[in-house]
């Protein structure tokens, strides 16, 4: 089956950048999904279609694509931001959803 | 004020069944594609399945596919998930969750409702 795979960590200091990847086969062929999840919490969506930004969600938010891998760039990182995020996107036929394993963003 | 509030959760043994429930309000229900994904204790998102609009199209992830039955009933704003043959790996909070804002994908998500497996 299909799969995404994300790194299980990163760790930065406040102020500087977060690059979490992901990376699948599909990917050039379907867009990508990112959501932030905090303890106890639902996920949020915070970047959708590879790069766009939904209503509410920080600029220091962004997304981008290259071949067969997608990256969330967080800018400026606050402390606010350390949560777990996930990819998401589907398989080649569109009719599977698939999730990245997660990655835990550590602000030091 | 859009709202999806799932119910249905609780202890089962395993082979055993449970039937979810999302109630939905703030919106028109039957417009709207719906899905559930599902995440275990200390584990990561899973999606589980979906259901177009008019239920014309309904898909499920292989680990559930032949146990889960997606379904809903647009008079009365709810989704369902019937999970039948229950395993100790189905151990999760499920969540409904649907594209409202048009971003392609989960944009709404409810707050979860816990179902565990256990003897």
């Amino acid at each position: 089956s299909y799969e995404l795979t994300q790194p299980p960590s990163v760790s930065v200091s406040p102020g500087q950048t977060a690059r979490i990847t992901c990376s699948g086969d599909a990917l050039p062929k379907q867009y990508a999904y990112w959501y932030q999840q905090k303890p106890g919490q639902a996920p949020v969506l915070v970047i959708y279609k590879d790069s766009e930004r939904p209503s509410g969600i920080p600029e220091r938010f962004s997304g981008s694509s290259s071949g067969t891998t997608v990256t969330l760039t967080i800018s400026g990182v606050q402390a606010e931001d350390e949560a777990d995020y996930y990819c998401q996107s589907a398989d080649s036929s569109g009719t599977h959803v698939v999730f990245g394993g997660g990655t835990k963003l550590t602000v030091l | 004020e859009v709202q999806l509030v799932e119910s249905g959760g609780g202890l089962v043994k395993p082979g055993g069944s449970l039937r979810l429930s999302c109630a939905a309000s703030g919106f028109t229900f039957s417009s709207y594609s719906m899905n559930w994904v599902r995440q275990a204790p200390g584990k990561g998102l899973e999606w589980v399945s979906s259901i177009s609009s008019s239920s014309s199209y309904i898909y499920y992830a292989d680990s559930v596919k032949g146990r889960f039955t997606i379904s809903r009933d647009n008079a009365k704003n709810s989704l369902y998930l019937q999970m039948n043959s229950l395993r100790a790996e189905d151990t999760a909070v499920y969540y409904c969750a649907f594209d409202y804002y048009g971003s392609g994908t989960f944009d709404y998500w409810g707050q979860g409702t816990l179902v565990t497996v256990s003897s």
